[in-house]
């Protein structure tokens, strides 16, 4: 069964302490790894794809690195507005989502 | 273009009750999706249509139905709500995976959410 599992569930961190959330994943038959940001009261909000190992992509303060079992979204320098919470989810036959890592970034 | 759309944003319902939820997308993507998502459980596949007047079930199907009469529009319906059914709601689209060869065709984009609580 394709499973998704993201570390930790909630991260807190003071502006500027730069962090990384995990997400691993054991699936069959990966097309790709997404990134989501999600708001309080809001849909996912679209961030990245990732397809194959050792790819990288980078958006802002943001950026995700993917290996054959886990990928990893780093955060440089957080700012408050950056405060969401972020999931992955992974595309196999179907879209399996982790449950999310809830991340606070105090001023 | 809006995106995504979804109506209503809230819903209080009796149990027993029935109710439809509508999205739409301007994106003119075949594939169209409803998920559910719980605190704790993360976002959950109801069902999904890979094209107009097609339906199929995702991992949660009981208690609703689904009709995709229109390529803009999925409908989500709950003939006999539930308290088990509360729950915020998305619905989301994409473009035709794996027939295109691009994968970024995967990519799904997300509506606002309806907030459905069943009393």
């Amino acid at each position: 069964e394709d499973q998704v599992t993201q570390s930790p569930e909630a991260l807190r961190l003071q502006e500027g302490e730069s962090s990384s959330l995990n997400c691993s994943y054991t699936v069959s038959g990966l097309r790709g790894l997404f990134w989501y940001r999600q708001d309080p009261g809001k849909g996912p909000e679209f961030l990245f794809t990732l397809y194959s190992a050792g790819e990288e992509k980078e958006k802002e303060r943001l950026k995700a690195t993917l290996t054959k079992k886990e990928s990893f979204l780093h955060i440089t320098a957080p700012k408050p507005e950056d405060s969401a919470t972020y999931l992955c989810a992974v595309q196999a036959e179907k879209l399996v989502f982790g449950k999310g890592t809830k991340l606070t970034v105090n001023p | 273009n809006a995106g995504v759309t979804q109506t209503p944003k809230f819903r209080v319902l009796k149990t027993g009750q029935s109710m439809t939820l509508l999205c739409a997308q301007d994106m003119n993507h075949e594939y169209m999706y409803w998920y559910r998502q719980d605190p704790g459980m993360g976002l959950r596949l109801i069902h999904y249509s890979v094209g107009e007047g097609t339906t199929a079930k995702g991992e949660v199907p009981d208690g609703y139905n689904v009709s995709r009469l229109k390529k803009q529009n999925f409908l989500l319906g709950l003939e006999s709500a539930a308290p088990s059914q509360t729950s915020v709601y998305f619905c989301a689209s994409s473009y035709s995976p794996g027939t295109s060869g691009d994968l970024s065709t995967d990519t799904q984009y997300f509506g606002p959410g309806t907030r459905l609580t069943v009393l």
